[in-house]
């Protein structure tokens, strides 16, 4: 089975400062997905990577796909509160299957 | 709002029933995916259905099952209940993707079943 591991777990970080979240999986897979859930609401699909070297960039957040090193990345560029929540990625395999990180949870302080 | 639909909101029974959640898709969109996050399990894949047809089936009990009907929704069929089903169960839907890939999900609300 496929495991996706993320990392951090928790992220407490203050406003205007840079951090990234990493997201490894065991198996190749050129599929790989960023969803935002803020607490008590569904999930946003964020970035969809379905690349070797897959960049994408919405406001302060970048994504990006190794997939020969198996990871990807969430970049964050000078936090604001607004982006406070809990961030998973998912992997698809070749047999359209989904397995997801357990998430970070990121706080945001002003 | 992402324009997927899911009834109901709130669900309480008890150990043994049976329940039937349902799934609207965006309008246009032929995919239709399931997910279970609870606490213990995380966010788990159980199933995908394109166009009526099963396509991807993951960590989905026996005693669960899916389909999707002629006008694109879903139901999900979870039976002989027990307290570890208890979770937030979304659906989400997609459109056919670029080249046959996958492309972007759009959520639902989710359906937060709890079994006493």
């Amino acid at each position: 089975e496929l495991k996706v591991e993320q990392n951090p777990l928790f992220l407490s970080m203050q406003e205007g400062k840079n951090y990234t979240i990493y997201c490894n999986y065991s198996t190749t897979s050129d599929r790989l997905y960023w969803y935002r859930q803020d607490p008590g609401k569904s999930l946003e699909s964020l970035f969809v990577l379905l690349s070797n070297g897959a960049v994408k960039q919405e406001g302060r957040l970048m994504a990006s796909l190794d997939t020969k090193a198996r990871l990807s990345t969430l970049h964050i560029t000078a936090a604001v509160h607004d982006l406070s929540a809990t961030y998973f990625c998912a992997v698809e395999n070749t047999g359209n299957q989904f397995y997801f990180g357990t998430g970070t949870s990121l706080t945001v302080i002003p | 709002d992402s324009g997927v639909t899911q009834t109901p909101k709130h669900l309480i029974t008890a150990t043994g029933q049976r329940v039937t959640l349902r799934c609207s898709p965006r309008s246009g969109d032929l995919s239709v995916y399931w997910y279970q996050q609870s606490l213990d399990q995380g966010l788990q894949f159980l199933i995908q259905y394109y166009n009526g047809e099963e396509r991807a089936k993951g960590n989905i009990l026996e005693r669960f099952s899916a389909q999707q009907f002629p006008d694109l929704h879903s139901e999900l069929n979870l039976s002989s209940l027990e307290l570890g089903d208890s979770a937030l169960y979304f659906c989400a839907s997609s459109a056919p993707g670029l080249a046959g890939g996958q492309s972007e999900q759009f959520f639902g609300p989710g359906t937060r079943l709890t079994v006493l």
